[in-house]
């Protein structure tokens, strides 16, 4: 059974706290992501990593930087948290499928964080 | 911009009702297709995926979709509902011509099936 875990399943930061989030993967898959799930929106893409110390901006990276220094960890950075970063984050982590594409992404429990 | 349609946000159900949740994406390439599921206190998993081959995808708890090219959708369906089946249910597309990496979610349906 693939397993993602996260640090934290809930957290509570202050303005311009430095935040991390940790996630960790068991099955050697060379993708990993970080997204954000808000209400109404679904689940929006913050960054993602191919190999170690690969990276490539999501759709919404402002805020947010990653380190993938190990192929099984995944650290999301939130330099200077805002209020709006308040939000469940999940990590997901998935093989490479066929022609190369990410294939199906097992997730973590998901880290709601709040900043207050 | 791409994006995945997903028409109903709330939807309530008797047991014993069919479902279809609708799915429409705006991409014109080759896609990937995918389903998942998130349980009331569970991680998000994995429903059905569709990459080729027969366009209808059978999944697990007897789910299928299908998907129509020429329609950009890829509905979800299941005959006759059970109350174990309350979940908010989302609808993902990974474009292959991006580098085939990144997912684009629906916003997700809730759905809500009275025992």
């Amino acid at each position: 059974d693939v397993k993602v875990t996260q640090s934290s399943r809930y957290l509570v930061k202050r303005t311009g706290e430095k935040v991390f989030l940790e996630c960790v993967q068991d099955m050697d898959h060379e993708n990993m992501f970080w997204y954000r799930q808000d209400p109404g929106l679904g689940l929006r893409l913050i960054y993602f990593s191919y190999d170690v110390k690969m990276k490539e901006k999501g759709d919404i990276p402002e805020g947010y930087s990653v380190s993938r220094e190990k192929k099984e960890r995944f650290s999301l950075i939130l330099e200077s948290a805002s209020t709006n970063q308040t939000s469940m984050y999940l990590c997901a982590s998935s093989s490479l499928g066929l022609a190369g594409a990410t294939d199906t992404q097992y997730f973590g429990p998901g880290t709601r964080l709040t900043v207050l | 911009a791409q994006s995945v349609s997903q028409h109903n946000h709330h939807v309530i159900l008797s047991e014993a009702a069919s479902l279809e949740l609708g799915c429409n994406y705006s991409y014109g390439g080759t896609v990937n297709l995918f389903w998942y599921v998130q349980y009331p206190g569970q991680h998000l998993q994995l429903l059905l995926k569709y990459f080729s081959g027969d366009p209808l995808v059978k999944g697990i708890k007897g789910f299928e979709a299908e998907f129509i090219k020429s329609k950009f959708s890829f509905n979800l369906r299941k005959p006759s509902v059970q109350w174990s089946d309350t979940a908010e249910y989302f609808c993902a597309v990974i474009p292959l011509n991006t580098g085939g990496f990144k997912t684009i979610f629906g916003a997700g349906t809730r759905l809500f099936v009275k025992a």
